[in-house]
């Protein structure tokens, strides 16, 4: 079965600080890879995506994600977290270039104290 | 509107009562998903909806749970008889066919069932 894993369930960082969240997958075929945050008190909003050609993707707020193939990974990464960025981030995976699902991780909760 | 919009925001019931949640999509976009969110937990699969195909129930937990489409526009969940362990947070996004699968989340109905 497909499943999405997210290593840190938790994450305290100060503000400047890098930051990098694991994501691993077990599906084998062709992925849609996402991260999404949401934000105290708002809805889950896309951060970043990736379909095909460059596996290093930017996203918003200078948020980027690396997909390696070999190690069905797609971790985020931010050189220099700020406060603002405390938010739960979810890692997600669609199957191919179809509609359907998304497969979820659990998440991981970043804290950033200023 | 601009985004996916749900309703209500908040519910509360009492156990064994039933409830209708209800989804706009994105106007275009004909794709619409329900996903539940558990406290501490990532988002589970319920249903989706593509155009006229019939549906994906493959996540919805128990014949309680029962979601309609009317076309491409609106779609309402209905929990029956609901159970403590229903509590969530549910969540509707919509998606279009030209977008790789990038899903656009509603700010979610939190249901409690007392």
């Amino acid at each position: 079965a497909q499943s999405v894993s997210q290593h840190n369930h938790h994450v305290i960082l100060s503000e400047a600080a890098s930051l990098e969240l694991g994501c691993n997958y077990s599906y084998g075929g062709t992925v849609n890879l996402f991260w999404y945050v949401q934000y105290p008190g708002q809805h889950l909003q896309l951060l970043l995506k990736y379909f095909s050609g460059d596996p290093l993707v930017k996203g918003i707020k200078g948020f980027e994600a690396e997909f390696i193939k070999s190690k069905f990974s797609f971790n985020l990464r931010k050189p220099s977290v700020q406060w603002s960025d405390t938010a739960e981030y979810f890692c997600a995976v669609g199957r191919g270039s179809t509609l359907g699902r998304l497969y979820f991780g659990r998440g991981t909760q970043l804290t950033v104290w200023p | 509107g601009a985004g996916v919009s749900q309703s209500p925001s908040n519910k509360v019931t009492e156990k064994g009562k039933d409830v209708e949640l209800r989804c706009d999509p994105i106007s275009g976009h004909t794709a619409l998903y329900w996903y539940r969110q558990r406290l501490g937990q990532g988002l589970e699969f319920l249903i989706y909806f593509q155009g006229n195909s019939a549906p994906d129930k493959s996540g919805l937990p128990s014949d309680r749970f029962s979601a309609e489409r009317t076309g491409e526009s609106v779609s309402t969940l209905t929990i029956q008889r609901t159970q403590q362990e229903d509590s969530a947070v549910y969540l509707c996004a919509s998606s279009s066919p030209a977008g790789h699968n990038e899903q656009f989340f509603g700010p979610g109905t939190r249901l409690t069932v007392l």
